[in-house]
């Protein structure tokens, strides 16, 4: 079945800097990518997703590239501020379900 | 805008008791979920459903169960509480099709004693 590995699983970045969080998947039919943020104490949110048919998508600050011939794919966020710190969580769907990274904890330095 | 209702945000719970958490969708999606949220492991699957009175078995199906009698409402039932099953309970749901955004719940922390 389809396997989702996340990396890293955390990261710690200066306010201002760029962070970027990998994903992989095994699926090759996988043809839809989200990610979601989640704040501390609170749900997973959707921030961005992307669908096979791109290879990047962006809004504002946070952008998703797609490489389907090495099966990964990565968020990147320019410009960290604090509201930033969550954890992130990648995801593929495979047969109906969606399958889930372990998550990366996403740390800004004042 | 979707909301997704847990009914008990908070539970403290012997060993042994049974235990029912409730999840509520205001958007007539037929997919629900239920995950199970424990540090470093990301987001396991318990179960979930297609639609109404439908039910498949997630990765992590043992100790629990689960009931949709109606569209909106998906419940998941501890039969027997233990400790290891001590931990952060996630519903979700969304319209069919696995390429649609899934909603969460707020989660029910759920600590068994």
């Amino acid at each position: 079945g389809e396997n989702v590995e996340q990396h890293p699983s955390t990261l710690s970045v200066q306010e201002g800097d760029s962070a970027v969080i990998k994903c992989t998947y095994s699926d090759s039919a996988s043809n839809y990518f989200p990610w979601y943020k989640q704040e501390l104490g609170k749900r997973p949110q959707l921030i961005i997703d992307i669908r096979s048919n791109v290879g990047e998508k962006k809004d504002q600050r946070i952008a998703v590239t797609l490489n389907k011939t090495a099966k990964h794919f990565s968020l990147h966020i320019t410009e960290t501020q604090p509201e930033d710190s969550a954890v992130y969580f990648c995801a593929a769907n495979s047969n109906y379900q969606l399958i889930w990274g372990a998550g990366t904890k996403l740390i800004i330095k004042p | 805008d979707v909301k997704v209702t847990q009914s008990s945000r908070y539970l403290v719970k012997r060993t042994g008791e049974k235990v029912f958490l409730e999840c509520v969708q205001d958007m007539d999606h037929e997919n629900m979920f239920w995950y199970r949220q424990d540090p470093g492991l990301g987001l396991r699957l318990i179960y979930f459903s297609y639609d109404v009175k439908m039910k498949e078995k997630g990765d992590i199906p043992e100790g629990y169960s689960v009931s949709r009698e109606k569209k909106e409402r998906f419940s998941l039932i501890l039969e027997s509480a233990s400790t290891n099953q001590t931990s952060m309970y996630l519903c979700a749901s969304r319209v069919q099709n696995s390429g649609n955004t899934i909603y969460f719940g707020e989660g029910s922390w759920l600590t068994v004693v």
